[in-house]
């Protein structure tokens, strides 16, 4: 089934409001996630990344945290604005070759204004 | 910097056809890789590279192969096209950044398959 999935298809929150976009992951050996932000019509942007030895990242607006022992992973976006309207995907490297990432379905973020 | 390239950027194909989709990087990252997505659905990997003459199979590498002469260049061919292929097509190229991965996406080929 799929190892890399999130608990919300799609996420819709209001101007100004923080959002929590979560995934779940389910291979233990995983030592590395990322964030990516995807538009419309766009490839995959880089937002965040972590390892597997650190609990929680920050970088500007966003944090990501990862509970090892739940294999849970979310991203945090402060004062959301209509500009993060986009799919958010997580993805998880499995070791072994930095290529191989796995990706999860994606969630939809809407921004009302 | 461009960054990473690819070509076309749509391209109509009918069943048994073939066709090569190109992908560059001028960024000299040594590892590249291919990912089809699918509506509604996340990036799945095709084939990978991990420098120039090495080439490996990620998830779904049926009806397609790869190959890397040089670090630029990372071409993904369809040998003979099918319906089930159609799909847009991601090429990414990643350097090792501050001890992590951090991929860079090129803007996709949309490829439809009568």
């Amino acid at each position: 089934g799929e190892s890399v999935g999130l608990h919300l298809p799609t996420l819709s929150v209001q101007e100004g409001d923080n959002s929590i976009i979560n995934c779940a992951y389910s291979n233990s050996a995983s030592d590395y996630f990322i964030w990516y932000k995807q538009e419309s019509g766009k490839g995959p942007q880089f937002i965040i990344d972590i390892r597997s030895n650190m609990d929680k990242r920050q970088g500007q607006r966003v944090t990501v945290l990862l509970n090892k022992t739940v294999k849970h992973l979310s991203l945090q976006i402060a004062a959301t604005q209509p500009g993060d309207s986009a799919v958010y995907f997580c993805a998880e490297n499995r070791g072994g070759s930095q290529g191989n990432l796995i990706f999860g379905k994606g969630t939809k973020l809407s921004v009302k204004p | 910097n461009a960054g990473v390239t690819q070509t076309p950027k749509f391209q109509v194909l009918k069943t048994g056809q073939s066709m090569t989709l190109q992908c560059a990087q001028d960024m000299n990252h040594e590892y590249m890789s291919w990912y089809r997505q699918d509506p509604g659905m996340g990036l799945r990997l095709i084939h990978y590279s991990v420098g120039a003459g090495i080439t490996d199979q990620g998830e779904v590498p049926n009806g397609y192969n790869v190959s890397r002469s040089t670090t630029e260049d990372f071409p993904l061919r369809l040998l003979s096209a099918a319906p089930s292929q159609t799909s847009v097509y991601f090429c990414a190229s990643s350097y090792l950044a501050s001890g992590g991965y951090e991929q860079y996406f090129g803007p996709g080929t949309r490829l439809t398959v009568t």
